[in-house]
């Protein structure tokens, strides 16, 4: 099974700042199964990222996926309010699903 | 407009059996698999199994194989998870959601159900 590991834990910032998340592989990944995904208090996930680049639709442009191999980032070009959530990568691969255990954006 | 429509809140017994359930509608509900995903209070996702309605193919995680069993009704556009023995520690929330096509992320997803198992 491949892990992901996400850092920070916790990521603590102001609105107007801007925010980069990882999230490491302990294997290779296809870039094109791996996603990011947005989780508000009290919500279900959100798709944001696909193919870890490509936006899901109607997510701002302010949010943008890279990396390949077993490195990716989710970076937040600039915190609007509504961004303050908790944030999960997923990969597939050996005919399983795995996601990392989430980084927290909190407000400073 | 597509929806998963997932069932109410459940508090159950520990050893006690459940059923939950997700309805899809907007789409093809024979054409995409549909997954399910555990969330333990104040964690983190776990990928638990997935099932293709169109002909009941069905993966589990090893980490929950033999532990729960998904099933769906193509006839009324529904996906089940179920237990045969709850223990305490199934209490989560629970949530379906719709991978896309041919690609392996999860596009859609229903509201959760959370069950809580407590004597």
């Amino acid at each position: 099974e491949i892990v992901l590991t996400q850092s920070p834990g916790t990521l603590s910032l102001s609105p107007g700042e801007r925010a980069t998340l990882s999230c490491r592989a302990s294997q290779s990944v296809s870039s094109s199964y791996l996603a990011w995904y947005q989780q508000k208090p009290g919500q279900a996930p959100r798709l944001l990222i696909y193919g870890a680049s490509s936006r899901a639709t109607g997510i701002p442009d302010r949010f943008s996926g890279s990396g390949s191999g077993t490195d990716f980032t989710l970076t937040i070009s600039r915190l609007e309010p509504e961004d303050f959530a908790v944030y999960y990568c997923q990969q597939y691969g050996s005919s399983a699903w795995t996601f990392g255990q989430g980084t927290k954006v909190e407000i400073k | 407009e597509v929806q998963l429509v997932q069932s109410g809140a459940e508090v159950k017994k520990p050893g006690e059996s459940l059923k939950i359930s997700c309805k899809g509608s907007g789409y093809s509900f024979t054409s995409y698999w549909i997954g399910w995903v555990r969330q333990m209070p104040g964690k983190g996702l776990e990928w638990m199994g997935i099932i293709y309605p169109g002909d009941s193919d069905t993966r589990y995680s090893p980490s929950f194989q033999g532990q729960v069993t998904i099933s769906a009704d193509k006839s009324i556009s529904t996906a089940y998870l179920q237990w045969s023995s709850l223990k305490a520690s199934d209490t989560a929330m629970y949530y379906c959601a719709r991978r896309s096509g041919y690609d392996y992320y999860f596009d859609y997803w229903g509201q959760g159900t959370l069950v809580t198992v407590s004597s």
